[in-house]
């Protein structure tokens, strides 16, 4: 199974929006409603900040919003802050019985 | 409070085993299951598989079928995962994580175990 697509970088000024694209196939992402995002802050363990496309656990902000059309999914990040500069991560159940992982978006806050 | 502790730091040889524990506590034991996560230095996430520990019913990755057994123990709420006949590449982070469904994101991560496989 071979990782999940994502763009190595994405960067963008305090304040604005930025997307992560992840994708896959009809076999993964586009199959299932269960895509994940995590994000990474080096030296710490992922945290989950998206479940199912587009939920979002009550103690992940707004500001993080999750989508899926065909075979990408996708992660927003709104007014974009200092502390958002991490490693994100997207996943997602596959037609085997297993999940996969994207290959890592590295964001920075200019 | 939900708690999952990874055993400490391994260092192998090539061609050993290796086998981390994660005790979790805080939560009905059989009501989530358990994956293992792999970072590789410089390296993503990488999914390794997923153990039920309600029946110990396993899930791996293709690419380590064959050499990782996913285990558990009811009585200490423990999840085990031994990974053999190592190599250079088998240098990582290894992290184990909740899910409340198999399909489902991991809600908590224990705090990872380093695997150093040198000669």
């Amino acid at each position: 199974q071979s990782a999940l697509t994502q763009p190595a970088s994405v960067s963008g000024s305090p304040g604005q929006s930025i997307t992560i694209s992840c994708t896959g196939t009809s076999s993964d992402v586009g199959g299932y409603d269960y895509v994940s995002w995590y994000q990474h802050h080096p030296g710490k363990a992922p945290k989950l900040i998206i479940s199912d496309v587009s939920n979002r656990p009550s103690e992940i902000s707004y500001r993080f919003s999750g989508s899926k059309s065909g075979n990408t999914a996708s992660l927003t990040i709104s007014g974009l802050q200092a502390e958002d500069e991490a490693d994100y991560y997207c996943s997602s159940y596959t037609n085997r019985g297993t999940q996969v992982f994207g290959s890592g978006t590295k964001v920075t806050v200019l | 409070q939900v708690q999952l502790v990874q055993s400490g730091a391994e260092v192998k040889k090539p061609g050993a085993s290796v086998k981390v524990s994660c005790k979790t506590s805080g939560y009905t034991f059989g009501a989530y299951y358990i994956h293992w996560v792999r970072q590789a230095p410089g390296q993503g996430l990488e999914w390794m598989g997923i153990i039920n520990p309600s029946g110990g019913s396993t899930t791996y990755a293709q690419k380590f079928q064959g050499r990782v057994t996913m285990t558990r123990d009811t009585s200490t709420s423990t999840v085990y995962m031994e990974l053999s006949t190592l190599i250079s590449d088998d240098m990582a982070l290894y992290y184990c994580a909740r899910s409340r469904q198999g399909r489902g994101g991991m809600d908590f991560w224990g705090q990872g175990t380093s695997v150093n496989v040198s000669s």
